[in-house]
């Protein structure tokens, strides 16, 4: 089975900064890749597919990038409703989601 | 607007069946283009994908939990339905339905719509 692993765990960061969040598969799983915001007490949010194709209606300071094993998600000037837990999946047949990486404000 | 909407029981005892359905309104279940799927979190962890089926009734499933799982489909009701079998304190968890894009023929991709969750305890 492939694992997804993320990086950090948590990270805690200013407003406006830039924050990445990394994302790697055990195995390659080209760019079959999602990124998804949980903010506390809500449905996860779909933000990116395809690794670097950002869903409709999504601020653009979220982007993605990657192929392969390792991935990234970026927020480019971080804001106070960007505070949530980010996971990674992917969907290449089995869907596995990564443990998670919990952002909040400095 | 697609929505879902996830119902039953909200308490289930240990080794009974855990049983949930997933109503979709906005939209027809028997779109070629859309896999079903189910997913799960468990009170302060991570979300786990349980299984998913296609209008037709082929399904996959995650393969830990495989062996106590069968999700199926009412296509007349615009349904779908999961059954976790021998449950322990262990699947206690919000249980979300969702719609994911059909990536292959025999496999669905990322969520894009999800129902808002619905919170099932086991417990005697």
């Amino acid at each position: 089975d492939i694992q997804m692993t993320q990086s950090p765990s948590s990270l805690s960061a200013s407003v406006g900064d830039r924050v990445t969040i990394t994302c790697r598969a055990s195995q390659g799983i080209s760019n079959y890749l999602a990124w998804y915001q949980q903010k506390p007490g809500k449905v996860p949010k779909l933000l990116i597919y395809a690794a670097s194709t950002l869903q409709s209606g999504v601020p653009s300071r979220f982007s993605g990038s990657g192929s392969g094993t390792d991935f990234t998600l970026t927020i480019s000037s971080l804001q106070p409703e960007d505070v949530a837990t980010y996971y990674c999946q992917k969907y290449n047949s089995a869907l596995t989601f990564g443990p998670g990486t919990k952002v909040d404000i400095k | 607007q697609l929505q879902l909407q996830e119902s039953g029981p909200g308490l289930v005892k240990p080794s009974e069946t855990l049983s949930l359905t997933c109503t979709v309104s906005g939209g027809s279940i028997s779109s070629s283009s859309y896999y079903w799927g189910w997913i799960r979190q468990p009170p302060g962890k991570g979300l786990e994908w349980i299984g998913s089926i296609y209008y037709s009734g082929s399904t996959y499933y995650n393969p830990s939990l495989k062996s106590r799982v069968t999700i199926s489909v009412d296509t007349s009701k615009n349904q779908f339905s999961l059954k976790l079998s021998s449950v322990t304190a262990a699947d206690t968890a919000v249980y979300y339905c969702a719609r994911q894009g059909r990536i292959t023929i025999s496999a669905g991709g990322y969520m894009d719509v999800w129902g808002k969750g619905t919170t099932v305890t086991v417990s005697s």
